[in-house]
């Protein structure tokens, strides 16, 4: 079974820094039938049921600010945030059809 | 755009069973899976299983097999998710989510959750 490992797992960012987090699979991503990575980042804010960012390894969900970009390959990939804001925080989750990575709490310094 | 309304919270009995619905608002889910994942008090997202309804099949994560069963009606807006046996371990919020999917029954892209149904297992 494929696991999904995030680092770091606290993240504290000044507001209108940048901000990246991390995941790395346990085998490659890489979908031989379709060539797709199908990796998500989710974002679960404070109280809140988890929103999906990104999909497809860096497909924009609706709506997502596009201060939000997924990008890498194989068994590493990165969620980006240009510029942090304060509605930023939450715990963020990759996730690879169903299996989730541990979560990393962003939070403003 | 469809919103997904879940039921209300339970409290059960260790051993017992409980449903949790999930109803869609808006429209259906019939072209889509409905996912269900769960969360423990302070803990991450844990995938329990899924069902598409165009195909009427469910597919389930090892760890819940046996003990769970996913369902959705005929008209695609209402989707259930039963687990029995219940433990103390099983106290959780429960969340329904539309998703995309797979041949072979795998699931991204949940992009519609329900608001979550929190199920406590207490004697």
């Amino acid at each position: 079974d494929v696991v999904m490992t995030q680092t770091p797992l606290s993240l504290p960012v000044t507001p209108g820094e940048p901000a990246s987090i991390s995941c790395r699979s346990s085998q490659s991503l890489l979908n031989s039938d379709d060539g797709n990575t199908y990796v998500d980042w989710y974002l679960q804010k404070p109280g809140q049921s988890p929103q999906l960012l990104i999909y497809t390894l860096s497909s924009r969900a609706s709506g997502v600010p596009d201060r939000f970009s997924g990008s890498g390959s194989g068994t590493d990939f990165t969620l980006k945030l240009s510029r942090v804001e304060a509605e930023d925080v939450g715990v963020y989750y990759c996730m690879h059809l169903g299996t989730f990575g541990q979560g990393t709490k962003l939070e403003i310094k | 755009q469809v919103q997904l309304v879940q039921s209300g919270a339970e409290v059960k009995k260790p051993g017992s069973s409980v449903k949790v619905s999930c109803k869609a608002s808006g429209g259906t889910f019939y072209e889509f899976a409905i996912t269900w994942v769960r969360q423990a008090p302070g803990q991450g997202l844990e995938w329990m299983g899924g069902t598409i309804p165009i195909f009427g099949t469910a597919n389930y994560a090892q760890k819940f097999q046996g003990r769970v069963t996913i369902s959705a009606d005929e008209s695609a807006t209402t989707a259930y998710m039963e687990l029995s046996s219940l433990r103390s371990e099983d106290t959780a919020v429960y969340y329904c989510a539309m998703s995309r999917f797979l041949r072979g029954h795998t699931y991204f892209a949940m992009d519609v959750w329900g608001q979550g149904t929190t199920v406590t297992v207490s004697s």
